[in-house]
């Protein structure tokens, strides 16, 4: 089936650090999405993405939705603990159901 | 707003018996909700959609008589695990949306299957 590659797998910063991960199609979304995941829980949407070339920030995300739409990155700045987590990316083309990246884990150290 | 829940959040059962998961869609009104499931460290993998009042629509792969789904209201659907064996211990994720569109999703907390 459809595969999104999600980098990297994981991730060890110190708090105050800038993060940056992304995830890569072989085919086009219309869709973006960037999920959180704590452990446990079910998934927190972050940030959605719908126009090529869209750039949203939501506090200290920012997420971009690639020109070519077969792309998408999320950056952190200036992490803190709380950002410990599974982070996911998500894309979606009509008619078919959300693609899920593997995630990317990520340890952030005080 | 668009808070799921889901019921119970953790269940250990004994090989052979049947496990019934509920999701709740609290604030809004649910015309798709779906199913994941997620091994540890793995990503989310989709098993069925289900609209309110009609049958589901399960993924490939997936064993629609295994795990049941009904979606019987706009703010209840279950998923039934059937004669649950060791291998269906997971952690299952509903999501529910009021659109039905795969865009606007809103998870549940989930729930840790472990079977015996």
């Amino acid at each position: 089936g459809q595969q999104l590659n999600q980098s990297p797998q994981s991730m060890f910063i110190q708090e105050g650090e800038d993060v940056s991960m992304n995830c890569t199609s072989s085919s086009i979304f219309n869709t973006w999405l960037w999920y959180k995941q704590d452990p446990g829980e079910g998934p927190v949407l972050l940030i959605a993405l719908y126009k090529a070339g869209e750039l949203t920030s939501n506090g200290r995300l920012t997420a971009q939705f690639g020109i070519t739409r077969k792309d998408s990155f999320l950056n952190i700045s200036a992490s803190i603990p709380s950002d410990v987590g599974i982070y996911f990316c998500a894309g979606h083309r009509a008619g078919t159901a959300l693609i899920f990246g593997k995630g990317t884990t990520l340890s952030v150290s005080s | 707003g668009a808070v799921v829940s889901q019921h119970p959040s953790w269940v250990i059962c004994k090989s052979g018996t049947s496990v019934k998961i509920e999701c709740r869609s609290l604030d809004f009104q649910a015309t798709t909700m779906f199913w994941y499931r997620q091994f540890p460290k793995q990503s989310l993998m989709l098993m069925a959609t289900s609209n309110e009042g009609s049958k589901a629509t399960y993924e490939q792969g997936v064993e629609k008589d295994k795990f049941l789904i009904n979606h019987a209201s706009l703010t209840l659907s279950t998923l039934t695990v059937t004669s649950a064996h060791p291998e269906d211990s997971s952690f299952y994720i509903c999501s529910a949306s009021s659109s039905g569109s795969y865009n606007e999703q809103f998870f549940g907390p989930g729930t840790r299957l472990t079977v015996l």
